[in-house]
């Protein structure tokens, strides 16, 4: 069986400092694993995917994330926060196609000026 | 690439009326689409798997009566809500589902208010 957990419901960074969203998860197989970000109102939006090429994975808008199987984790980071990454971040994991994605409950994260 | 729009983005409707979403793949074509709902401030709730020529696959709990999906081509998936009544109101999002390993690609989504 598939899971994700998402510790830290709510996380909240200065404009500028590090961002880093937690991912959890555990599966019978080896997973592959997404971040979603959502903006208030809006459809969820990838931005990026670990496919078993590589484990450091860059996506959009600045964001990366690594995946360390001893760990099992897929943990979201940025370098510098922005304004505009206040949203709301979901990770999920598959098991490949034709197989349901189970998702997270979520990170809200606050970026404060 | 793999755009997917969501149509109404906003419906508000009498209590009793049926309430037809549509779901597109812009620019691919999408075998599997989903239909989620989502509570405010929560996750997604997979609602049903629509595979394109044959009958959607319900999660538990969910009624397929009540929900009717149909999925007739690779590009188009349909939520009706059938007799929508106040606690129907929600946000409804829809995914197309492309590429290998499979990524869901997510509609901008459907504000429903049931009044």
């Amino acid at each position: 069986a598939q899971s994700v957990t998402q510790l830290g419901s709510h996380v909240s960074v200065s404009e500028g400092a590090l961002v880093l969203l937690r991912c959890n998860y555990s599966s019978s197989v080896p997973p592959y694993l997404f971040w979603y970000v959502q903006y208030p109102n809006q459809g969820l939006q990838l931005l990026l995917k670990y496919t078993s090429a590589a484990t450091l994975v860059k996506g959009i808008n600045g964001f990366e994330a690594e995946f360390k199987k001893s760990e099992t984790s897929f943990h979201l980071t940025k370098p510098s926060a922005h304004m505009s990454d206040a949203a709301e971040y979901f990770c999920a994991v598959s098991e490949g196609t034709g197989n349901q994605f189970y998702f997270g409950t979520g990170t809200s994260l606050t970026v404060i000026p | 690439g793999a755009v997917v729009s969501q149509h109404p983005s906003r419906v508000i409707c009498k209590s009793g009326t049926s309430v037809k979403i549509e779901c597109r793949s812009l620019d691919f074509q999408a075998t599997t689409m989903f239909w989620y709902r989502q509570f405010p401030k929560q996750s997604l709730m997979l609602m049903a798997t629509s595979n394109e020529g044959s009958k959607a696959t319900y999660e538990q709990g969910v009624e397929k009566d009540k929900f009717l999906i149909n999925h007739a081509s690779l590009t188009l998936s349909t939520l009706t809500v059938t007799s929508a009544h106040p606690e129907d109101s929600s946000f409804y999002i829809c995914s197309a589902a492309s590429g290998r390993p499979e990524t869901q690609y997510f509609g901008p989504g459907t504000r429903l208010l049931v009044l």
